[in-house]
């Protein structure tokens, strides 16, 4: 049973970048699957930010293109999630989910979530 | 604004069988299978449904969903106090190259 499982820190100043990384365990990074972000504001709903397959193609929520980068790295078993410029806006709690390969659109593991918090 | 309409709350008495909708267009469920996320408080949302009707393993078959052109539905019976929890429903949005959820559902079991 593939475990996913978020890090980094937990408050991040206006203006700087937010980075999270994502720790699989049960599984490869290589098998046929896409690595993705979504995150849900306090009290709010889901909200996809992108997904990537482990040989880099990449697909991003086109409101938040211009800020995200999404990377894997098979070496470590792990990806990761770059959101540039942040404000007050981006204070989220940050799931990592694993999505199926093809043309499948369904979220089948997630990680417990890590809320970070944009403030000064 | 959700892409995908759902009811913002449901609620039912224990024992009795409840409905969540999720209203989409063609450019989402019309042309993508649907799936269904439960989240109990303070935890990260769960599979519950995929394409449209499946249960992965472990879910037990109280739960159950359809689709039908531009909606789908989720069915919970024999609801318990346990299946308290938001409901989510989502899909990919071909206009919008997007995955998509709903709005999200309250379920309170009273």
């Amino acid at each position: 049973q593939v475990q996913l499982q978020e890090s980094g820190p937990g408050l991040v100043k206006p203006s700087e970048t937010l980075s999270l990384t994502c720790t699989v365990s049960g599984g490869s990074i290589r098998n046929n699957y896409y690595w993705g972000w979504i995150r849900q504001s306090p009290g709010k709903g889901l909200e996809w930010i992108g997904f990537m397959y482990y040989t880099g193609s990449a697909y991003y929520k086109s409101s938040l293109k211009s800020r995200v980068t999404i990377s894997v790295d098979t070496s470590k078993n792990q990806f990761s999630l770059r959101l540039n410029s942040v404000t007050a806006a981006d204070t989220s709690v940050y799931y990592c989910a694993r999505r199926s390969g093809g043309d499948y659109y369904y979220f089948d593991s997630w990680g417990r979530g890590a809320l970070v918090t944009v403030s000064s | 604004q959700s892409v995908l309409t759902q009811p913002p709350s449901v609620s039912a008495a224990p024992g009795q069988k409840v409905t969540i909708s999720c209203s989409g267009s063609n450019s989402n469920i019309g042309n993508f299978d649907v799936s269904w996320y439960q989240q109990l408080p303070g935890t990260a949302p769960k599979l519950l449904i995929y394409d449209n009707d499946k249960r992965p393993s472990g879910i037990p078959d109280r739960f159950s969903g359809s689709k039908s052109g531009t909606s789908a539905t989720l069915g919970i019976t024999g609801l318990q106090t346990g299946d308290e929890a938001d409901y989510y429903c989502g899909t990919w949005d071909s206009s919008l190259g997007a995955a998509v959820f709903g709005g999200g559902t309250n379920l309170t079991v009273l």
